[in-house]
């Protein structure tokens, strides 16, 4: 049973124009979600997090948006840069409990 | 700061031996989560410990165990090594184990079974 899911494996973007990842999530009780980058080789990166009082969260390019009556999640990046090419994957945890499930990962792809 | 410190890199195994890996969480970092990465099951929660005791475990076998240490540092064992345990092993520490306490992972231990 997939908890969490990213449905898109892959995504090409132009760069400067807007990147949206997408997420969709089972568990009613996930209470704070989370988006990584990862790159070949390397372990995978915090980017940016939102709990579940919050509808938005920004970080700079970084906006996260929450839904939770659709328990979906979506990751905004604008503008997109080369550097964004990578993997990323959401990750929910229950309240009280550091147990991330995570996203099986969409390969996001910036073309200049 | 240094990061998440995992060692070693790569390694090879037969079918049926035992691994250890090590990681060194992010300095004043007082919880240690593992994490199975898979191209078919993708990233999987193994355990998790703090302050030396294990708070969390995933649904693996009981082969798979490991410990924390009171400077924080982690050991991962499997024992009675599979095929299918070939995968990336990440450790990943954060500050004080809340579950909204962000994890900073290091880059892996590739485990390849023979």
């Amino acid at each position: 049973d997939q908890q969490v899911k990213q449905n898109s494996p892959s995504l090409s973007v132009q760069e400067g124009r807007i990147s949206i990842l997408n997420c969709d999530y089972t568990n009613s009780m996930f209470d704070y979600f989370l988006w990584y980058k990862k790159y070949p080789a390397e372990g995978p990166t915090f980017l940016i997090s939102i709990s579940s009082i919050k509808d938005k969260n920004e970080d700079g390019r970084f906006t996260v948006f929450l839904n939770k009556s659709a328990k979906h999640l979506s990751l905004h990046i604008v503008p997109s840069q080369p550097g964004d090419s990578a993997v990323y994957f959401c990750a929910a945890s229950e309240w009280g409990a550091q147990k991330l499930v995570f996203g099986q990962g969409t390969r996001l792809t910036i073309n200049p | 700061k240094a990061g998440v410190t995992q060692t070693p890199r790569y390694l090879i195994k037969t079918r049926g031996q035992q691994v250890t890996l090590s990681c060194s969480p992010i300095s004043g970092h007082r919880s240690v989560s593992w994490y199975q990465q898979t191209p078919g099951q993708g990233l999987q929660f193994l355990f998790e410990y703090f302050s030396e005791t294990q708070r969390n475990k995933g649904n693996f076998p009981g082969r798979f165990s490991g410990r924390q240490f009171s400077n924080s540092r982690s050991e991962m064992n499997v024992s009675t090594l599979e095929l299918g345990d070939s995968a990336l092993y990440l450790c990943a520490s954060s500050v004080d184990g809340a579950y909204n306490s962000p994890l900073h992972f290091g880059n892996g231990t590739r485990l390849t079974v023979t």
